[in-house]
């Protein structure tokens, strides 16, 4: 079983809708989780962070974690055709000198069309 | 605040021979990660340095290997290139402290022929 599951898509929706983006996780020493905005032939773009279980809010993004069911999402409202990339979800163990690697989803490729 | 910064962008190898992509860090960050992305296996950890010390390694072969200087930039040196090693590399850099957000650059693409 992969550390971090996501579900590639792709994913498509009119301008205008709610898109969540989810994914799940195994390992329960992940506590640090990230969404990242990749478009094409760029580097991922950090979005949000999260420490703690709960929402948390900025702009038209929401990041959703559940610890206790070992389950991230992602909800874009309002969703732009510049919204259109590759989403990737990330998560790390924690502080510490050897936990600060990234753990990453495959990414799921979203495309707004207008 | 500049970002992070790779060079070179492109490159074009053959097998065999060896690579060497550079990475500076976001001014004031300490930590530098690099990561391998491919269509198949996604984003992978390769290794972190931290004031110029290897703190973590991920599951690369000997072949890749890095370093870090006193001023945070950051080198990673591919030996003995294959056909597999075709991807793009990224680079990441953090503040040091608790808090684990890494900051991107826009990659290195290698391309092994």
């Amino acid at each position: 079983q992969k550390e971090v599951e996501q579900d590639p898509g792709p994913l498509s929706v009119p301008e205008g809708a709610i898109v969540s983006l989810n994914c799940t996780y195994s390992n329960s020493a992940f506590q640090y989780f990230m969404w990242y905005r990749q478009y094409s032939r760029k580097g991922p773009e950090l979005l949000m962070y999260t420490y703690s279980s709960g929402n948390k809010e900025d702009g038209r993004f929401t990041a959703q974690v559940d610890k206790s069911s070992k389950y991230i999402s992602l909800f874009i409202r309002d969703s732009q055709p510049s919204d259109s990339a590759t989403y990737l979800c990330a998560m790390s163990a924690g502080s510490g000198g050897s936990n600060y690697k990234l753990t990453f989803g495959k990414g799921t490729l979203l495309t707004v069309n207008p | 605040k500049a970002g992070v910064t790779q060079t070179p962008r492109y490159l074009i190898k053959t097998r065999g021979q060896q690579v060497t992509l550079s990475c500076s860090p976001i001014s004031g960050h300490r930590s530098v990660s690099w990561y391998q992305q491919t269509p198949g296996q996604g984003l992978q950890f390769l290794f972190e340095y931290f004031s110029e010390t290897q703190r973590n390694k991920g599951n690369f072969p000997g072949r890749f290997s890095g370093r870090q200087f006193s001023n945070s930039r950051s080198e990673m040196n591919v030996s003995t290139l294959e056909l597999g090693d075709s991807a793009l590399y990224l680079c990441a850099s953090r503040v040091s402290g608790g808090r684990n957000e890494q900051f991107f650059g826009p990659g290195t693409r290698l391309t092994v022929l």
